[in-house]
């Protein structure tokens, strides 16, 4: 079925350092794949979608690159603020696959910013 | 626009009790979820309304869990009688249509069966 795996954590890094999750992806149709954060006391919420291959989705200063012939969509950042401290969760969404279109969620990765 | 709320924020209850959860979604969303997070997971999707109809319960234990959503709007899921695995963040969400990816999040009511 369809499934996502995404780097375990924690991540600590200093502020301004370059950031990288990354989250591979098992799916039976033609998913649209996501990134959700979860910031302290807080609900999840869509940081960036790409919804076909080689779409770039971005937002905040983030980004990440739907890769089919890798079936990845990792997590980018080129300087990482006090503020980004949260958990990041890799997310599909296949219509036509067994999940019915359902959001399909990895683990997590918290992150943690150092000042 | 008022996010998803949700309530108690906390639970502690022991194994065997009763505990219910309520969840009010943004207004004029038709479709609601439930999820369940347990400690180092990922949200699992327990059950989703579109108005005041079940979409999707397969994934929800039904001997143990139910969930209703009258009048289309706010949602209750209850447990009975609990048991030490229920311990987790359960989680509402709500989207303007059904199968939108765009969905919004409550905070969360985390509840631990002791």
């Amino acid at each position: 079925g369809d499934s996502v795996t995404q780097m375990e954590g924690p991540v600590t890094l200093s502020e301004e350092a370059f950031l990288t999750i990354n989250c591979t992806y098992t799916a039976t149709g033609y998913p649209s794949l996501f990134w959700y954060v979860q910031y302290p006391g807080e609900g999840l919420q869509l940081l960036l979608k790409a919804t076909k291959a080689d779409d770039k989705g971005s937002n905040k200063g983030f980004e990440a690159t739907y890769r089919k012939e890798t079936t990845s969509f990792h997590l980018e950042k080129g300087s990482v603020q006090v503020s980004d401290s949260a958990v990041y969760f890799c997310a599909l969404s296949d219509p036509t696959g067994g999940s019915q279109g359902n959001l399909i969620f990895g683990k997590g990765t918290k992150l943690s910013v150092k000042p | 626009e008022a996010g998803v709320a949700q309530s108690p924020r906390y639970k502690i209850i022991e194994k065997r009790q009763s505990v219910a959860f309520w969840c009010n979604p943004i207004s004029g969303h038709a479709t609601l979820y439930w999820y369940q997070q347990i400690l180092g997971q990922g949200p699992k999707l327990l059950i989703q309304f579109q108005n005041n109809g079940v979409v999707d319960d397969s994934q929800l234990p039904k001997d143990r869990f139910s969930a209703e959503r009258l009048k289309g709007v706010d949602s209750t899921l209850k447990i009975q009688p609990a048991k030490l695995e229920d311990s987790a963040v359960y989680l509402c969400a709500s989207s303007l249509v059904r199968g939108s990816y765009e969905q919004y999040f409550g905070p969360g009511t985390r509840l631990t069966v002791t």
